[in-house]
C-alpha cells in the first residue's frame, strides 16, 4: 500500500518555509525524500532510518516519527530551484518493496 | 561511471505489440526496480529484482514480465501492449547491503500504446 502526503501543491514565495507530510499504514524500517524536476527522473534527497533520526541536505531537513509511521520534510528559506514534485518513499519492515506517495507539486515564486 | 542506462528514450506501439526496455547499471548494485509514472501521478512499482535470477512482482505488475540473468541488466517486457500502458517508465538500482542505501534512477522511457 502507498504511502500518503501531504500537501498535494504548495506554492511559496522565495524564502518562505513549508513542510510536506508522509505517512503509512505499515510498520516502516525507512523512509526516503527524492525531488523531481519536470521531464526528469527522481533524484535522491536523503533517507531516514531511525526513529527520530533527522538528516538534512542543505537548508532541506526531515524526521521520522516511527512510532506513528510518519515523516516530515521541511524547506526552510525557499529558493527558485526547490521547485519540483516531492516524493516519498517507504520501505516496511521486513520488506523488500520500496513505494512511493503520490507526490507534493512544490512551486516557489520570485 | 554511466549510473542507470535505459533504452529506448521513446518508443511509440500499437496495441497488441511487443516490446522490451532496457536497463543496465554499471553500479554493481544487487537490487534493481521497474516503476512507470502516469501523469501527474506518483511512481509505481512494476517488478523489482534483488539479485541475478531472483525477481518479484510490485503493485502493478500485469501485463509486464521481468529476468535478471546478470546483475547489470534488468530488462521489462510488454508481452502485448495496451493503451492502458501508455507511460513513463523508470528503472532503478540501488546496494541493498544495509537496506538503506539510495535508489539511482535511470533517465527514463516514455511509451505511447496507441
Amino acid at each position: 500500500q502507498q504511502p500518503v502526503q501531504s500537501p498535494q501543491a504548495v506554492i511559496l514565495r522565495e524564502g518562505e518555509d513549508a513542510v510536506i507530510n508522509c505517512s503509512s499504514s505499515k510498520a516502516l524500517y525507512s523512509v526516503h525524500w527524492y525531488r523531481q524536476k519536470h521531464g526528469e527522473a527522481p533524484v535522491f534527497l536523503m533517507i531516514l532510518l531511525k526513529g527520530g533520526e533527522q538528516k538534512g541536505h542543505e537548508k532541506i531537513s526531515a524526521s521520522f516519527n516511527e512510532k506513528k509511521q510518519q515523516s516530515s520534510l521541511y524547506l526552510t528559506a525557499s529558493q527558485l530551484s526547490y521547485s519540483g514534485t516531492y516524493f516519498c518513499g517507504t520501505l516496511a519492515r521486513g520488506g523488500n518493496m520500496l513505494t512511493f506517495g503520490g507526490g507534493t507539486r512544490l512551486m516557489v515564486k520570485p | 561511471n554511466a549510473g542507470v542506462t535505459q533504452t529506448p528514450k521513446f518508443q511509440v506501439l500499437k496495441t497488441g505489440q511487443s516490446m522490451t526496455l532496457q536497463c543496465a547499471q554499471d553500479m554493481n548494485h544487487e537490487y534493481m526496480s521497474w516503476y512507470r509514472q502516469d501523469p501527474g501521478m506518483g511512481l509505481r512499482l512494476i517488478h523489482y529484482s534483488v539479485g541475478a535470477g531472483i525477481t518479484d512482482q510490485g503493485e502493478v505488475p500485469n501485463g509486464y514480465n521481468v529476468s535478471r540473468s546478470t546483475t547489470e541488466d534488468f530488462p521489462l517486457r510488454l508481452l502485448s501492449a495496451a493503451p492502458s500502458q501508455t507511460s513513463v517508465y523508470f528503472c532503478a538500482s540501488s546496494d541493498r547491503t544495509g537496506r538503506g542505501e539510495t535508489q539511482y534512477f535511470g533517465p527514463g522511457t516514455r511509451l505511447l500504446v496507441l
